[in-house]
């Protein structure tokens, strides 16, 4: 299995452009989870999902950001309009069975929104 | 509100020596514990983890964790490390709450090991 996969690894913008990251969990996985990681906040749970289903979305820290997953092989985190704050590594996670055991993470995207 | 807490931002230590990295957790319900670490240039991956039974918890690479309920506390420790250890460690607790499974991770612990 190829783990879980993101892209791009890198991204680098502009302030007030839309920035879009993508994720494919592991095969077979149902729980998908986007993280965020900053010096200064360490680690951080955005929003997860079950099935498709966002469960809890509580850690999005604002309406610019908005997560999707259209299918169980597919996942966006969108941020519109991006802001120089949001410089940071986002990663995802995929876990499989009730309740999400195990999580195995993506490589992360390094994004830097000048 | 739940939380994880690693006191140590920064830790610099010879080859050889012990290591101890606290976490602390706050939640009164039931919880499942887990180390990852992050090497330089990685994502992160999984060292340990504690859902039930021996409190005393064997991950890879010679850690283990020692789950203390009555002190919240789920410490990391090797008895003598590596240079390959310099990592980033992070303690993750998942929560129960409302039905729903909370993952919250602590701010990280930066291991620096010496040659």
């Amino acid at each position: 299995d190829a783990g879980v996969i993101q892209s791009p690894r890198h991204e680098v913008t502009e302030m007030g452009q839309e920035v879009t990251l993508r994720c494919k969990p592991i095969s077979g996985h149902d729980y998908l989870f986007w993280y965020r990681q900053t010096m200064m906040r360490g680690l951080e749970l955005l929003i997860y999902f079950n099935n498709n289903v966002p469960i809890d979305d509580s850690g999005m820290p604002e309406d610019r950001f908005s997560a999707k997953m259209p299918n169980a092989s597919f996942s966006t985190l969108k941020i519109q309009p991006s802001e120089p704050r949001d410089s940071a590594v986002y990663f995802c996670a995929s876990s499989q069975g009730a309740g999400g055991k195990t999580q195995y993470f993506g490589p992360g995207t390094r994004l830097l929104v000048l | 509100a739940q939380s994880v807490s690693q006191h140590n931002h920064h830790v610099i230590l010879s080859e050889a020596a012990s290591l101890e990295l606290g976490c602390n957790y706050s939640y009164g319900g039931t919880v499942n514990l887990f180390w990852y670490v992050q090497y330089p240039g990685q994502h992160l991956q999984l060292l340990l983890k504690y859902f039930s039974g021996d409190p005393l918890v064997k991950g890879i690479k010679g850690f283990e964790a020692e789950f203390i309920k009555s002190k919240f506390s789920f410490n990391l420790r090797k008895p003598s490390v590596q240079w390959s250890d310099t990592a980033e460690y992070f303690c993750a607790v998942r929560a129960t709450t409302s039905g729903t499974y909370k993952y919250i991770f602590g701010t990280g612990t930066r291991l620096k090991v010496l040659a």
